[in-house]
């Protein structure tokens, strides 16, 4: 089955860059997924990436995919004190039909 | 966006008695809802995949009998947590696919479930 696995902490000042890391294990996985969560409350869908593309760019958010190594990873350009929370990398499995999901990289900004 | 409303956000029941948390899509239709628990500071772990107007598929691991789940319509979900236990004490997240977007889970807001 798929098996997620991101750091576990980051902290970065504030206006600073963030990059936060992923591996996963099954490369059947069609979408790779970027889902913030607060403190106290569910999952927001921050950002995903088709499996056959290498970079995507969201404003501030820049994922790139890494197919042959199965590495992902999330920058956010300009961290704030609101970026502040947990970030979950996530997979499919199943050919598309469960999510499964990293153990979260807690993301501190300082100002 | 799609919707999904999770309520309630928090209850605290006595041990031994039976919880339910209701999930509903608002604005969507789906045939497939998911059922998470996340212990504190962990990971979302998968409980079971809920199936419109068909039995749910448990993980392994995961007692059938203690966490009933009934997706009886086409926007509702509900996971019973039955003769609750200290140790059922957790934040639960149900999940729904919005089959309008091929890419799409979207997520409710949680219960937090505290058992005294």
């Amino acid at each position: 089955g798929e098996d997620v696995e991101q750091s576990l902490f980051l902290s970065v000042r504030e206006g600073d860059s963030s990059v936060i890391n992923c591996t996963y294990t099954d490369s059947s996985s069609t979408y790779l997924y970027w889902y913030k969560q607060e403190p106290g409350a569910g999952l927001q869908l921050l950002t995903y990436i088709f499996s056959n593309m290498d970079m995507k760019q969201d404003q501030r958010l820049t994922v790139l995919l890494n197919k042959k190594d199965k590495h992902l990873s999330l920058r956010i350009a300009d961290t704030q004190t609101g970026d502040s929370a947990i970030y979950f990398c996530a997979g499919t499995m199943e050919y598309g039909n469960k999510l499964v999901f990293g153990a979260g990289t807690i993301l501190r900004v300082k100002s | 966006g799609a919707v999904v409303s999770q309520h309630p956000s928090r209850v605290i029941c006595k041990s031994g008695t039976s919880v339910k948390i209701e999930c509903r899509s608002l604005d969507f239709q789906a045939t497939t809802m998911f059922w998470y628990r996340q212990f504190p500071k962990q990971s979302l772990m998968l409980m079971a995949t809920s199936n419109e107007g068909s039995k749910a598929t448990y993980e392994q691991g995961v007692e059938k009998d203690k966490f009933l789940i009934n997706h009886a319509s086409l926007t509702l979900s509900t996971l019973t947590v039955t003769s609750a236990h200290p140790e059922d004490s957790s934040f639960y997240i149900c999940s729904a696919r919005d089959h309008r977007e091929t890419y799409g889970y979207t997520f409710g807001s949680g219960t937090r479930l505290t058992v005294v």
